[in-house]
């Protein structure tokens, strides 16, 4: 039962453009949500994060936006570049207590920067 | 201040032999979670824990699979007598207390051959 959802393995976009990246959620209990950024042969590195107390969050060139009555999040990457090609992962957390913090994570999205 | 510090970075074992995975968290980090890559797939969560407990483990498979997070010293994920399913990268993350997003590692590749 995937509780996050990308549902597209891979986007191409030309450098400069805007990139949007698609996240949607079923869990209802999910009250924070985090964008990783994955290159090959490394870990997943922090990129922007969002409340649900909130509808969007900005820094720098990346913007994510949070529709809570759709579950719905997205990623807006502009203007891309082409260092910003890798694997985007959307993850949600619940609240804490009752010991249960990891992460939920999503299968993520290949971004494909092109000249 | 040194990052999320795993190794090895690849490992290879033949099935049945017992494959050890360490983590070193960032300095002040006293939470340590686990993470399983399968190929084609997200990360799954396998195990959180702090210093001598484990708090979730909700994502370990019931056999084979154990972690630790002793006093001193790394965290240790062993996986006994493995098997080619087990082939998969492992991520261990690291977190300040009550931080929802947190650090990790670049992971150790576990190939069973």
């Amino acid at each position: 039962d995937q509780q996050v959802k990308q549902n597209s393995p891979s986007l191409s976009v030309q450098e400069g453009r805007i990139s949007i990246l698609n996240c949607d959620y079923t869990n209802s209990m999910f009250d924070y949500f985090l964008w990783y950024k994955k290159y090959p042969a490394e870990g997943p590195t922090f990129l922007i994060s969002i409340s649900s107390i909130k509808d969007k969050n900005e820094d720098g060139r990346f913007t994510v936006f949070l529709n809570k009555s759709a579950k719905h999040l997205s990623l807006h990457i502009v203007p891309s570049q082409p260092g910003d090609s890798a694997v985007y992962f959307c993850a949600a957390s619940r609240p804490s207590g009752g010991g249960a913090d990891g992460l939920t994570f999503g299968k993520g999205t290949h971004l494909i920067i092109q000249p | 201040n040194a990052g999320v510090m795993q190794n090895p970075r690849h490992l290879v074992r033949r099935r049945g032999q017992e494959a050890r995975l360490r983590c070193s968290p960032m300095k002040g980090h006293s939470h340590v979670y686990w993470y399983r890559q399968l190929p084609e797939e997200g990360l799954k969560f396998m195990v959180y824990l702090q210093k001598e407990n484990i708090i979730d483990e909700s994502g370990m498979p019931k056999e084979r699979f154990s972690a630790e997070f002793p006093k001193e010293g790394p965290s240790i994920l062993r996986i006994q007598q493995v098997v080619r399913g087990d082939s998969a990268a492992y991520f261990c993350a690291s977190s300040p207390p009550g931080t929802p997003g947190y650090t990790f590692g670049s992971g150790t590749r576990l190939t069973v051959v």
